[in-house]
């Protein structure tokens, strides 16, 4: 079962930042949250992990609360493209056998 | 260019027949997985495999099954035992058990069975 949790959907203006947010109050140190996002029909698309730090890479960044207990993907530009699932995976350690996919957000970006 | 390949995109079977999706991928990765998607749902693990040779069973196994005789390629077998085969199948890669996280997705196949 996935131990995180986010809104089912989303709404976000074309041009704006979209900000979809998680909680995965289970976490513990060694533990990681990542983001994947899944465009209609296609297969899901990796887009950012982190730890404990904030990271920030060409798609997104990805603010972790002090007390990791939940996070908030930020697509700082949102286009139409960006409709899609999101999901946030987690927690988890390097060496996790497998990813465990809740429903995540369906975001929608609208023009 | 590297990527991951599935053929077919879509895919028809009569009830009863077993059927083989490919899974090929060229980005010299050691780990391959088998996910299965229903409509508004998120993805559950079919098989995995770690090594050439070697595979264990996901979360939803019963009425599958795969073979890993070479690096490339990891095909799923859905056999007439699966009770409700209809779904979107998706492959995925990662370059090794201890960066599993980060896995690269094929387009999916999408299996109807009537």
């Amino acid at each position: 079962d996935a131990k995180t949790t986010q809104p089912p959907s989303m709404d976000c203006a074309e041009g704006r930042a979209a900000n979809l947010p998680c909680n995965h109050s289970t976490i513990s140190g060694n533990e990681y949250v990542y983001w994947y996002r899944q465009i209609h029909s296609q297969g899901p698309q990796y887009i950012i992990h982190g730890l404990k730090n904030n990271e920030t890479n060409e798609m997104a960044s990805l603010i972790i609360t002090e007390d990791r207990k939940s996070s908030t993907l930020i697509l700082p530009h949102a286009t139409l493209r960006d409709t899609a699932v999101y999901y946030c995976i987690g927690p988890l350690i390097q060496g996790a056998q497998k990813l465990v996919f809740g429903q995540g957000t369906r975001l929608t970006i609208n023009p | 260019d590297g990527g991951i390949t599935q053929s077919p995109k879509y895919l028809f079977r009569k009830e009863g027949q077993n059927v083989t999706l490919s899974c090929e991928q060229n980005l010299n990765h050691d780990a391959m997985y088998w996910y299965r998607q229903d409509p508004g749902q998120g993805l559950r693990l079919i098989y995995y495999s770690q090594i050439v040779n070697d595979f264990q069973k996901g979360d939803i196994a019963e009425g599958y099954s795969v073979s890993r005789e070479k690096k490339e390629s990891f095909p799923l077998t859905v056999t007439s035992a699966q009770k409700n085969p209809t779904a979107f199948y998706l492959c995925a890669s990662s370059v090794s058990k201890v960066l599993v996280s980060e896995q690269y997705f094929g387009p999916g196949t999408r299996l109807t069975v009537t």
